[in-house]
């Protein structure tokens, strides 16, 4: 069974850009979340979808924007980049029947700013 | 947003000790809590999910303890290997707004040495 899977793996913008991450989970999850690492810092929500509808939103500007597709992958967009969005996207899937599950994560899109 | 505290922050320890580390969170509202290992170059990798105050799991050498009363998580690694060495996050969810999401602590980063 593949695992969750996420592109790019690098990326590097400028200030201004705007940036769209992409994630496939595991096949037959349903729910997709997302979740920001920078230096320092823990892993923190960013959002999570389950069949097309955003269940939870961190506490993060509206430039970051989340979709999920009928086949439950998922994309990210931050808009209008700032410096300090420099960081690893993580996304993470399950099957989102319950709130107990496991999480499973793919390796991470890894986004410099400069 | 949950007050996740971890400790320690790193530790180094020599092949075959015993070592553990604490996850501290707020036991009201609380309703599981994940641990993850997090080696580097790799993808977060779950390792447990308890829900229930007394709660004790194990897998190989891991084994990881829960009290929800006091709101304290152990996880404890029984003769360390190199192969243990990753970073520990552990990660409460509690059963208010935000069921879906997961709040990280910033990890406890193992090292063993050979």
């Amino acid at each position: 069974k593949a695992g969750v899977t996420q592109t790019p793996r690098y990326l590097i913008k400028t200030r201004g850009q705007q940036v769209t991450l992409s994630c496939s989970p595991i096949s037959g999850h349903r729910s997709v979340s997302w979740y920001q690492q920078t230096p320092g810092q823990g892993l923190q929500f960013l959002f999570e979808y389950f069949s097309e509808t955003q269940r939870n939103k961190g506490n993060f500007p509206g430039r970051f924007s989340g979709r999920q597709f009928s086949n439950s992958r998922s994309e990210m967009n931050v808009s209008t980049l700032e410096l300090g969005d420099s960081a690893l996207y993580l996304c993470a899937s399950s099957l989102g029947q319950g709130t107990v599950e496991k999480l499973f994560f793919g390796s991470g899109t890894q986004l410099s700013v400069l | 947003i949950l007050n996740v505290e971890q400790s320690p922050q790193s530790l180094h320890v020599q092949e075959g000790d015993s070592t553990n580390f604490t996850c501290s969170f707020p036991s009201s509202n609380f309703y599981a809590l994940h641990w993850y290992r997090w080696e580097t170059a790799k993808s977060p990798e779950a390792l447990f999910v308890m829900t229930l105050n007394g709660d004790e799991k194990k897998k190989g050498r891991i084994s990881a303890t829960l009290n929800t009363k006091e709101g304290y998580s152990y996880l404890y690694i029984k003769g360390s290997q190199p192969e243990d060495s990753a970073t520990y996050l552990c990660a409460p969810k509690n059963s208010g707004a935000g069921s879906y999401q997961l709040t990280f602590g910033k990890g406890t980063k193992l090292s063993v040495i050979p």
